[in-house]
This record gives structure tokens, sequence and C-alpha cells, in this order.
């Protein structure tokens, strides 16, 4: 049973354009959520967070959206490069005092120079 | 060390064969997690433990996986008796305090039980 749902496994996207990655889920107890990007033989390392409490969060080139009440949020990388094609991972947190976090199946993105 | 360090990087098995998966957090961090990442898909938690308790082994599958701690620092992911539904790449990852606090992940420890 998934409750992080990434339904696009891969995207491509021009350099310089704005990807959008997105993310469903399932739990209304998550409070907490992340993104994660992978590249190939290495583990994944965290790349930006927002808390339940917000609806945006930016950081650089990087800006995550969360819309609670239809239990989706969003990564947006603008502009792209090809150094961020890797697959990224959305992943989730109950409240406070959770021990893990749920992940989605990932989606790779592929930023064509 | 400057990050999570796992080893072996690459593990074949035969099956029924016992295997141990080796973690070394960054040093200091209080809290370590093993996940399981099978192909195509996203890591899943297996269990957690802060300093040298596992408080949480809930995702382990079945009573052939095993994980200790026992001196806060490094940790042991044993599988007996490996399966071929066992074969994944199993991720360890540590963080400063608490489980709310980043993940810092290590590159994993491929095992493939032929």
């Amino acid at each position: 049973d998934q409750q992080v749902k990434q339904n696009s496994p891969s995207l491509s996207v021009q350099e310089g354009r704005i990807s959008i990655l997105n993310c469903d889920y399932t739990n209304s107890m998550f409070d907490y959520f992340l993104w994660y990007k992978k590249y190939p033989a290495e583990g994944p390392t965290f790349l930006i967070s927002i808390s339940s409490i917000k609806d945006k969060n930016e950081d650089g080139r990087f800006t995550v959206f969360l819309n609670k009440s239809a239990k989706h949020l969003s990564l947006h990388i603008v502009p792209s490069q090809p150094g961020d094609s890797a697959v990224y991972f959305c992943a989730a947190s109950p409240q406070t005092g959770a021990n893990n976090l749920f992940f989605g199946t990932g989606t790779r993105l592929t930023v064509i120079p | 060390g400057a990050g999570v360090s796992q080893s072996p990087r690459y593990k074949v098995a035969k099956r029924g064969q016992d295997v141990a998966l080796r973690c070394d957090p960054i040093s200091g961090h209080v809290s370590l997690f093993w996940y399981q990442q099978a192909l195509g898909q996203g890591p899943e938690f297996l269990t957690y433990f802060q300093n040298e308790a596992q408080l949480d082994k809930s995702g382990l599958p079945s009573d052939r996986f095993f994980a200790e701690r026992p001196e806060g620092s490094v940790s042991t992911l044993k599988i007996q008796r490996t399966q071929q539904e066992d074969s994944a790449v199993y991720l360890c990852a540590s963080s400063l305090a608490g489980p709310e606090e980043k993940l810092f992940f290590g590159s994993g420890t491929q095992l493939s039980v032929l």
C-alpha cells in the first residue's frame, strides 16, 4: 500500500526550462515532506523540505509547493541544468515522534543540454 | 568521516547464506536508520536506532533480519538464510539528533541473492 506516490517515472526537460515533479500522498497524518535527489551509485541526498504549516518553501532554484487539501506536493526547478539530471524521491513523515520516512518510487529527471 | 560509509559496496550471496552489512554513520550522529530499496522502488524503512537502543524495528520483513549498534556508532544489519527476495540495495542513514532531523544517506550495499 503505497502512501506516497510519484506517478511519473520519468521527465525530460530542456536546459533553462522549468522542471515540475509531482507527488501525491494518502495519509492525512503526514506532517512533514521532503525531496531527495539521487545520482547513480550514490545514496539519496536531501534537497528541500516543507512543513504542513506552510504552502511554499524556496531554496535557490528549488521551490516546493504543498497543497494539503489535495494531498499533493510539487518540486519546481528553475532554471533546469544538466547537473539536475537524477532520480528525485518525494518523502513524507507523520507528526512528531515518527521514526521513519515514507518514500515515493521516484521520478527520473533528464535535463537536455 | 565526512559521510556515511557502508561496506561492502556489493555482495553476492547464495540462497541460504548469512550476510552482514556494515554502516559507519557520521561521527556524532545519534540516530541511525536502515532502509531497503528494491529495484524501481523507493527506500522502505527497516529499523531505527537512537544511540545503541533499537527504538523501532517494525520494518524488518522477517525474523531473519537482525540489526545491532552495540556502542552507539557502527551498525550491522545481518540477514540469515538469505532468499532471492532479499535482493535489494540496503541503505543506511544517520542524523544528528532525532528522527525529525535531516537524514544523510550512505551509498548503500547492493545485495544479490542467487
